[in-house]
């Protein structure tokens, strides 16, 4: 079975900092893979589908990228309302993986 | 507008069988497939089965022996059952709508299920 590895557990990132997580498929997942934020007691909310495609309504400063087994979410300009959990998710194979989380806190 | 609601029970008893709905409104199960996530307490995502727009389904594999999903497009509410609960079963349980092209766009607001005697 796939496994999505992300990185780092957390991160404390200042106010207008860029800040940079990954996200690593135990096999080729092509640019399969989906983005998304949580923040405590709300649902998941998408981010970015098919790796660098951000969904309807996400701010520019939020960029997907990579290819095959790595991938990367960059955050440019981090704002006090991004501080949340983020999660990769492989789409369009059976299973719908996801990586175990990268929280991003703010100091 | 797109609205996705989880029901069920909040408690159950170990080794008893789960039942959850998810009623959907804004879209037709019939263009649109809806997944099953949980999340225990403190813990990341689980995906655990899929159910789409044709009626195909996918289960995750360490779940597959336990896990039943299926729908009713009439009521617009798609079903998931899970027998022999142990209290690593307990967790918030969350029904989104969803698609192979780009993962989950809209997701309920989750229910909360626990595992206890």
């Amino acid at each position: 079975n796939i496994v999505m590895t992300q990185s780092p557990k957390s991160m404390s990132i200042s106010v207008g900092d860029r800040v940079t997580m990954n996200c690593k498929a135990s096999q080729n997942v092509y640019n399969n893979i989906a983005w998304y934020q949580q923040k405590p007691g709300k649902s998941p909310k998408l981010l970015i589908y098919y790796a660098s495609n951000r969904y309807t309504g996400v701010p520019d400063r939020f960029t997907g990228s990579g290819s095959g087994t790595d991938f990367t979410l960059t955050i440019n300009s981090v704002q006090a309302e991004d501080a949340a959990f983020y999660y990769c998710q492989r789409i369009y194979n059976s299973p719908y993986t996801f990586g175990a989380g990268t929280k991003l806190e703010l100091k | 507008q797109v609205q996705l609601k989880e029901s069920g029970p909040g408690l159950v008893q170990p080794s008893r069988t789960l039942s959850l709905t998810c009623t959907v409104s804004g879209f037709s199960l019939t263009s649109y497939g809806v997944s099953w996530v949980r999340q225990p307490p403190g813990k990341g995502l689980e995906w655990i089965a899929a159910i789409w727009s044709g009626g195909s389904t996918d289960y995750n594999s360490a779940l597959k022996s336990r896990l039943s999903i299926s729908r009713d497009t009439s009521k617009s509410q798609v079903l998931l059952k899970m027998n022999s609960l142990q209290t690593e079963d307990t967790a918030m349980y969350f029904c989104a709508r969803s698609s192979v092209y780009y993962g989950s766009d809209y997701w309920g607001q989750g229910v909360m299920v626990t595992v206890s005697s």
